[in-house]
């Protein structure tokens, strides 16, 4: 079965730092791009970040644009979002998303890790 | 960027009615648009992409077409089960949203 379980999501302060991981199994993690995608409370959905399939190029929402790092290791099928700087703004779920090959079509989704960033 | 804007932002049907939803690109994006629909507390899934084409498993009640700028969503026979957000997501450059449209039953 092909799944995504997402991790790392806690409440912290404004100005912290977070990393959020995603364990990818039942399908060939480096063959495909991932994405992070998040949902404030209530709100639709954002795209976050793009990774293509070797880490080689790396894409972000301007939001989080020099805040965010998106990583992967192919060899531990983990894909990870660095968020630094963290704005109350920031809150919300964050799921990570395998692209078909296209890279551009997101066609399974994790069930999401909360992050609240409050003081 | 390209602004996705999505129409109504809310329904309310009966079931077995046609349920439309529109989504405009603020440029041509060609056919690069998909649709996701996200149940209440569940994660977002794929229901149609490239604009017209439906993803695996998923019902023939389910369509969409267009192409440019406009964009149309269409559940033929509205079910119980279909009670949800239904997003649009163009990838003409990056990934961008539109803003959702909340179905329920009347």
């Amino acid at each position: 079965e092909v799944q995504l379980v997402e991790s790392g999501g806690v409440v912290i302060q404004p100005g912290g730092s977070l990393r959020l991981s995603c364990a990818a199994s039942g399908f060939t993690f480096e063959d495909y791009a991932m994405h992070w995608v998040r949902q404030a409370p209530g709100k639709g959905l954002e795209w976050v970040s793009l990774i293509s399939w070797n880490g080689g190029s790396t894409y972000y929402a301007d939001s989080v644009k020099g805040r965010f790092t998106i990583s992967r290791d192919n060899n531990k099928n983990s894909l990870y979002l660095q968020m630094h700087s963290l704005r109350a703004e920031d809150t919300a779920i964050y799921y990570c998303a395998k692209a078909q090959a296209t890279r551009v079509t997101l066609d399974v989704w994790g069930k999401g890790t909360t992050v609240t960033v409050s003081s | 960027d390209i602004q996705m804007t999505q129409s109504p932002s809310s329904l309310s049907a009966s079931v077995g009615d046609r349920v439309t939803i529109t989504c405009q690109a603020s440029q041509d994006i060609y056919n690069y648009l998909n649709w996701y629909q996200q149940k209440p507390g569940k994660a977002p899934n794929l229901l149609i992409y490239d604009a017209s084409n439906l993803a695996t498993g998923v019902p023939s009640r389910f369509s969409g077409s267009g192409s440019g700028t406009d964009f149309t969503f269409t559940i033929s026979s509205l079910q119980p089960e279909d009670i949800a957000t239904y997003y649009c997501q163009q990838y003409d450059n990056l990934l961008t949203f539109g803003g959702g449209t909340k179905v329920e039953i009347k």
